[in-house]
């Protein structure tokens, strides 16, 4: 979990509500991503970011957005919640030839 | 789609017996990774296998890689209680590409 803090931690929200979770990394990566992680699933890419603005889809990137406004942070937002994302929300940094890639403690996020 | 198919997904054994993890995938690769997670906690990158390797070793982890079977393991030899934790593969595949397809994990848990 070194080097990069998620935030919030915990989240309980309603149907319908926007909502943005926060990955902030002191390591300098280029590349960040958002997982999701659900039982049965393993990890998921939802959305990756190459450079400041720069971003592209991953596998399940519908009903979310992401931006990167700076190197160092890494937004993830759904825009209107839906129960289907209740989930487990990792980012991670990474990237490089080899790609090995450095994970926040997660963000545990309930749509009731 | 999870490129990478773990099995078994749930292994159980006792302190000091050897724990072997299986991960399966499908198409070419630049490298194969291993990771762990604790209990509420992120990934942890363990260890990498090139594709023009066939055996790495890392203190207790010992990982073999045959690309001509897309298969890989993971060995934890002497296994310890603090090795309880969900296991995941995760393949690069080709050269420059900057997204990891992880598998869906193996629960490992070490008896006392």
């Amino acid at each position: 979990d070194a080097g990069i803090t998620q935030s919030p931690r915990h989240k309980v929200t309603e149907t319908g509500t926007p909502v943005t979770l926060r990955c902030h990394q002191t390591e300098n990566h280029r590349y960040m991503y958002w997982y999701r992680q659900d039982p049965g699933h393993g990890l998921r890419l939802i959305h990756y970011s190459y450079g400041v603005k720069d971003t592209d889809k991953g596998e399940v990137s519908d009903g979310y957005s992401v931006s990167r406004s700076k190197t160092e942070d890494f937004l993830l937002t759904l825009e209107s919640a839906t129960s289907s994302q209740t989930s487990v929300y990792f980012c991670a940094t990474g990237g490089g030839t080899q790609n090995i890639q450095y994970f926040g403690a997660g963000t545990r996020l309930s749509v009731l | 789609s999870q490129q990478g198919e773990e099995d078994p997904q749930a292994l159980s054994i006792q302190e000091g017996e050897n724990a072997t993890m299986n991960c399966s995938y499908k198409t070419s690769i630049n490298n194969l990774q291993w990771y762990r997670q604790n209990s509420g906690r992120g990934l942890v990158h363990l260890i990498l296998i090139r594709s023009n390797e066939r055996e790495k070793h890392s203190g207790r982890l010992r990982v073999t890689l045959d690309t001509s079977k897309k298969s890989s393991s993971l060995l934890i030899t002497a296994s310890r209680a603090a090795d309880t934790a969900s296991y995941f593969c995760a393949t690069l595949p080709g050269e420059g590409a900057q997204k990891l397809v992880f598998g869906q994990g193996t629960r490992l848990t070490i008896n006392p």
